[in-house]
């Protein structure tokens, strides 16, 4: 199974703020990688697709980069609603994995 | 705009099956457009993908559960299930079911990805 490793595993940061959450894959995955938000209580929502790929109707503040092993989500300018926590996800090869999490919170 | 919306019960005892569907609105199961699959989120934990059935009934499993798992799709009341047998406590999470979608990547293939979400449905494996 292709491992994926997030982090930081917790981030506080401020309404406003520049985040970066990196994801890192145990072998090459191409720019087979998803990007997923969770909030309790809620549907998750697909965020950034194919590394890179902006999901219709996400907010363009975020965006997604990288390829082979390394990659990151860049939330610029934080809003009240984007504090929750995200998750990577190798769709390279099955079984699918995930990483495990990075929960973003209010500083 | 598709929706899903998982239901079964919340409570299973251990060593039965675990049973739970997913019920499609505003889409087909039958349509050739998605996959149509399950995750699950132990308490505390990460997410973990269950597997797939795909519109022309082919299924792809987690091979941790594969001798476990069963998912189908029942076209006629727009419904995709899942059913994991011998469950213990373990398998107590939150269950999300999801659709699958691809787009064409740079060179050949598909990037897949989970377009679609429901709400999640808390299962407890207990006595």
């Amino acid at each position: 199974d292709i491992q994926m490793t997030q982090s930081p595993s917790s981030l506080s940061a401020s309404v406003g703020d520049r985040v970066t959450i990196t994801c890192r894959a145990s072998q090459s995955i191409g720019s087979h990688l998803n990007w997923y938000q969770l909030k309790p209580g809620k549907a998750p929502n697909l965020l950034i697709y194919g590394a890179s790929s902006l999901q219709s109707g996400v907010p363009s503040r975020c965006s997604g980069s990288g390829s082979g092993t390394d990659f990151t989500l860049t939330i610029s300018s934080l809003q009240p609603e984007d504090f929750a926590t995200y998750f990577c996800q190798q769709s390279y090869s099955t079984p699918w994995t995930f990483g495990q999490g990075t929960k973003l919170e209010i500083k | 705009q598709v929706q899903l919306q998982e239901s079964g019960p919340g409570l299973v005892k251990p060593s039965e099956t675990l049973s739970l569907t997913c019920t499609v609105s505003g889409g087909s199961v039958s349509s050739g457009s998605h996959y149509w699959n399950w995750i699950r989120q132990p308490p505390e934990k990460g997410l973990e993908w269950i597997g797939y059935i795909s519109y022309s009934g082919s299924t792809n499993y987690n091979p941790s559960l594969k001798s476990r798992v069963t998912i189908s799709v029942d076209t006629s009341k727009n419904q995709f299930s899942l059913k994991l047998s011998s469950a213990t406590a373990a398998d107590t999470a939150v269950y999300y079911c999801a659709t699958v979608a691809w787009a064409a990547a740079a060179g050949t293939g598909y990037y897949y990805y989970m377009d679609v979400w429901g709400k999640g449905i808390t299962v407890t494996v207990s006595s």
